[in-house]
């Protein structure tokens, strides 16, 4: 079974530009979720999809963040303009849908290391 | 308080001995808990998901729950120098809810 797929792996850029990030969840996973791992620390949550819609961004910081699910499968994480702070690894993960009573697992994918100079 | 705490180690033990990793949680509805290994560069790999209270093996690896205590541990029997990595401990207050995570406990086997 194929895992989380994500590009691209590395990405440099400048402040105040723009860039994105896409992500392909492990085929059957109606959640998807966008993680951000400053170097040091553990991963911390931006957005969470359940099929198309958002279930969770209250971490987002959403003057500059912005994602989306269309159709409920691939998504993307734009940064637009980039900050210095905004370097990182940006993670996705994927899990089945929660259902009662049933836990399901969080998978990563490979990640993307934005650096912004 | 930190809402998942491990500390940040370097725990060092020799090749072959038991490793031991702890994990508080602040929050008491928390119901799923988690522990990831992550090598230095890449992303994080699920090795261990409990649930409720007790232990729960898998080869060399034992999770260890108190939910009175709100206290997560991981034994690593047998310790070999490719279980050098950092492990996150993660929780999470229900199904598919999102995971908060701890800052990780480094552990290094030495040869």
């Amino acid at each position: 079974e194929a895992g989380v797929a994500q590009s691209p792996r590395y990405k440099i850029i400048e402040k105040r530009q723009s860039v994105a990030f896409w992500c392909n969840p492990i085929s059957g996973h109606a959640t998807l979720y966008w993680y951000q791992q400053i170097l040091g620390q553990g991963p911390k949550l931006l957005i969470q999809f359940q099929n198309n819609g958002v279930v969770d961004d209250s971490q987002l910081p959403k003057d500059r963040f912005s994602a989306e699910r269309l159709k409920g499968v691939d998504s993307t994480l734009k940064i637009q303009p980039a900050k210095l702070e905004d370097s990182a690894v940006y993670l996705c993960a994927s899990s089945l849908s929660p259902g009662t009573g049933t836990f399901y697992e969080q998978y990563f994918g490979p990640g993307t290391r934005l650096t912004v100079t | 308080q930190k809402e998942v705490e491990q500390n940040s180690g370097p725990l060092s033990v020799p090749e072959g001995a038991i490793a031991s990793l702890n994990c508080t949680y602040s929050d008491r509805v928390s119901q799923s808990f988690f522990w990831y290994r992550q090598y230095s560069g890449k992303s994080p790999e699920l090795i261990m998901s409990i649930y409720s209270n007790g232990d729960k093996e898998d080869g060399r690896f034992t999770a260890q729950l108190n939910k009175a205590s709100q206290y997560v541990s991981l034994l690593i029997r047998d310790s070999q120098p490719s279980d050098s990595a950092t492990y996150l401990c993660a929780v999470g207050k229900s199904s598919g809810d999102k995971l908060t995570f701890g800052t990780g406990t480094r552990l290094a086997v030495r040869p």
